[in-house]
């Protein structure tokens, strides 16, 4: 089963900000979170990801809950670009016996209206 | 540039035949993933392989089979026993050594068995 739950889907204005909330409750101290994103008809590509501290980059910001049981990431400014699946999972350090099994939920459709 | 290079990107069987899937990777990773896809779903892990000549199967693997006796490819095969193989099927390759390494998709597989 994944290891991360989000909402099914979630609706934006264009050029307003949206946040992706991402729970997951069973994450270790040394797992990383990472969000992904789909479009249709493509693979899911690499967002951004962090540990502890808040991360941004050019595409989006991650926030962090100070537990770590839960994440957002956040699109500052929705273009009609940003409407496809979000995606967040956990990758485990090498050490454990699960470090390889990447596993996705069903993600958070985003839907930016004009 | 670096990428992974899945073909074809539409295939067609008729239902009894086994379909080989091919996914060619130049990132010089050594773990790779098939993941399959249903409409409005999310991505189920099939088979993933940390390092050449050994794989693990994932959540779905009945009725699929996989090799790696190269690094950079890592063939999937829909047997005739695979109950519902019309799906979309992605690959995907990270570096396991970087938990910050994020995993790199292709452009996916769509497979109909009539």
């Amino acid at each position: 089963d994944a290891k991360t739950t989000q909402p099914n889907s979630m609706e934006s204005n264009e050029e307003e900000p949206v946040h992706l909330p991402c729970n997951h409750s069973t994450i270790s101290g040394t797992d990383y979170i990472h969000w992904y994103r789909q479009l249709p008809s493509q693979g899911p590509e690499y967002v951004i990801h962090g540990l502890t501290s808040n991360v941004n980059n050019r595409m989006a910001s991650l926030a962090i809950a100070e537990d770590r049981k839960s994440s957002t990431l956040i699109l500052h400014r929705a273009t009609l670009r940003d409407a496809a699946v979000y995606y967040c999972i956990l990758r485990p350090p090498l050490t454990t016996d699960s470090w390889g099994k990447l596993q996705f939920g069903a993600g958070t459709q985003v839907v930016v209206t004009p | 540039d670096g990428g992974i290079t899945q073909s074809p990107k539409y295939l067609f069987r008729k239902e009894g035949q086994n379909v080989t899937l091919s996914c060619e990777q130049n990132l010089n990773h050594d773990a790779m993933y098939w993941y399959r896809q249903d409409p409005g779903q999310g991505l189920r892990l099939i088979y993933y392989s940390q390092i050449v000549n050994d794989f693990q199967k994932g959540d779905i693997a009945e009725g699929y089979s996989v090799s790696r006796e190269k690094k950079e490819s890592f063939p999937l095969t829909v047997t005739s026993a695979q109950k519902n193989p019309t799906a979309f099927y992605l690959c995907a390759s990270t570096d396991p050594g970087q938990r910050i390494s994020p995993l790199h998709f292709g452009n996916g597989t769509r497979l109909t068995v009539t």
